[in-house]
């Protein structure tokens, strides 16, 4: 079965730009969640998805978005970028929603986000 | 908010020696994850816990949810092993606020 997948896995912008994340989750799996990994913040929850519903969101300001597809892949999105959303995006899926408690989380290998 | 504390952060041993990772959190919990993340940025899932102890191969993960710590052991260490090492936690409102992540410990195992 395949894994987790993220395109691009490496990304270049500037400031003020505006970029999307795709994410692809195990087949069958239902729930996508996004996280942000900077040095000095660690990692950090951005939100997650679960039947093309939102279902969680981490502390982060609206310029972070995403969306889930009926076919559970699911984007996020970064507007009017700044040099500290410089990063590694991470998703992970997971069979149910990850709000039910105990679930498992595969992750992606990331996306490697540079803002100059 | 739960606060999740690694120790140590930096660790350093020989091939062979037995490896404790250490992990404790603020308030109440409904899982707790310890993830290993690899040069490069790829993160693998080790173990999912809510209570007791799980094992697989060399690794050996326990919780005590009394005194809201858990603890990785790594058993017969090998270079291959060198890694950082998360531990997550969930919480047990529901899991409203998604994971929140230690700072990780970074375990270098020398041949």
């Amino acid at each position: 079965k395949a894994g987790v997948t993220q395109t691009p896995r490496y990304l270049i912008k500037t400031r003020g730009q505006q970029v999307t994340l795709s994410c692809s989750p195990i087949s069958g799996h239902r729930s996508v969640s996004w996280y942000q990994q900077t040095p000095g913040q660690g990692l950090q929850f951005l939100f997650e998805y679960f039947s093309e519903t939102q279902r969680n969101k981490g502390n982060f300001p609206g310029r972070f978005s995403g969306r889930q597809f009926s076919n559970s892949r699911s984007e996020m999105n970064v507007s009017t970028l700044e040099l500290g959303d410089s990063a590694l995006y991470l998703c992970a899926s997971s069979l149910a929603s990850v709000v039910s408690g105990y679930n498992e989380q595969f992750f992606g290998p990331g996306t490697r986000l540079t803002v100059l | 908010k739960n606060e999740v504390e690694q120790s140590p952060q930096n660790l350093t041993a020989q091939e062979g020696e037995f490896i404790t990772i250490n992990c404790s959190y603020s308030v109440g919990i409904s899982a707790l994850h310890w993830l290993q993340q690899h040069p490069g940025g790829g993160i693998v899932s080790l173990f999912m816990l809510s209570s007791g102890k799980k094992k697989h191969g060399r690794l050996i993960a326990t919780i005590n949810i009394q005194e809201k710590h858990s603890s990785l052991h790594i058993t017969a260490s090998h270079p291959r092993d060198s890694a950082v090492y998360i531990c997550a936690v969930r919480g047990s409102g529901g899991g409203a606020d998604g994971l929140t992540f230690g700072k990780g410990t970074h375990l270098i195992i020398q041949p």
